[in-house]
């Protein structure tokens, strides 16, 4: 079964700094897509990026970026800039391609931005 | 931008009392789920529903839950007798393949 794991239950950073957050993954699947999800204090899921594993180019979205390495199964979400509004828990997920589409989710990393 | 809507926000119950969570999926996403997620824990799947059918379910969906789509643009889950254990926030999601899914905003299920 996959399994994402999130290391990192909670992290810090300075308003304008940039942060990393760390996801590792297991599989045994060739073909999935990986994401990156926000949730805010309102507990919305808000999706922030997404990665399909065969592309080997790491998805960027504005000040949003991944290094996503497949050997390693490692997906790492990097903030530059950070702004105070990027505050929120960030939840790393799964999906396969054969899957029928359920993600798994990791369990979160709370963020903090400090002024 | 179209989004998928969830009724109500929060909804308190009495223990052993049946609750119907209601979404109404982005219009032409074909693929719909239900996740759950308890206070301070991850988001966990319970249900995905294709083509009129559900399509794969977890362990946490037992018999006490169903889905439904009554008609062309609401998507329901059912929870009977519902336990103290059952309060969490509950996520309806769709999708148009098997790429991203757009979740709604969640309904809150406090079992008192």
């Amino acid at each position: 079964a996959q399994t994402v794991t999130q290391s990192q239950p909670e992290m810090s950073v300075q308003e304008a700094e940039t942060v990393t957050l760390s996801c590792t993954y297991d599989t045994s699947e060739s073909d999935y897509y990986l994401f990156w999800y926000k949730q805010p204090p309102s507990r919305q899921m808000i999706l922030v990026i997404r990665q399909e594993a065969y592309k080997q180019q790491n998805a960027t979205e504005n000040r949003f970026s991944v290094n996503f390495q497949k050997a390693a199964k490692s997906f790492s979400l990097k903030i530059s800039d950070s702004q105070l509004g990027d505050a929120a828990m960030y939840f790393c997920a799964y999906k396969g391609r054969n899957q029928g589409g359920k993600l798994i989710f990791g369990q979160g990393t709370e963020l903090s931005v400090k002024p | 931008e179209p989004e998928v809507t969830q009724t109500p926000s929060h909804q308190v119950t009495q223990m052993g009392q049946e609750v119907i969570l209601r979404c109404v999926p982005i219009s032409n996403h074909l693929y719909f789920y239900w996740y759950r997620q308890i206070l301070g824990q991850k988001v966990e799947f319970l249900v995905s529903f294709y083509n009129n059918e559900i399509s794969e379910k977890s362990e946490i969906f037992d018999d006490q839950f169903s889905v439904e789509r009554p008609d062309g643009s609401n998507f329901t889950l059912k929870i009977r007798s519902t336990k103290l254990e059952d309060s969490a926030m509950y996520f309806c999601a769709s999708s148009s393949d098997f790429t991203e899914a757009f979740f709604g905003q969640g309904t809150r299920l406090t079992v008192v």
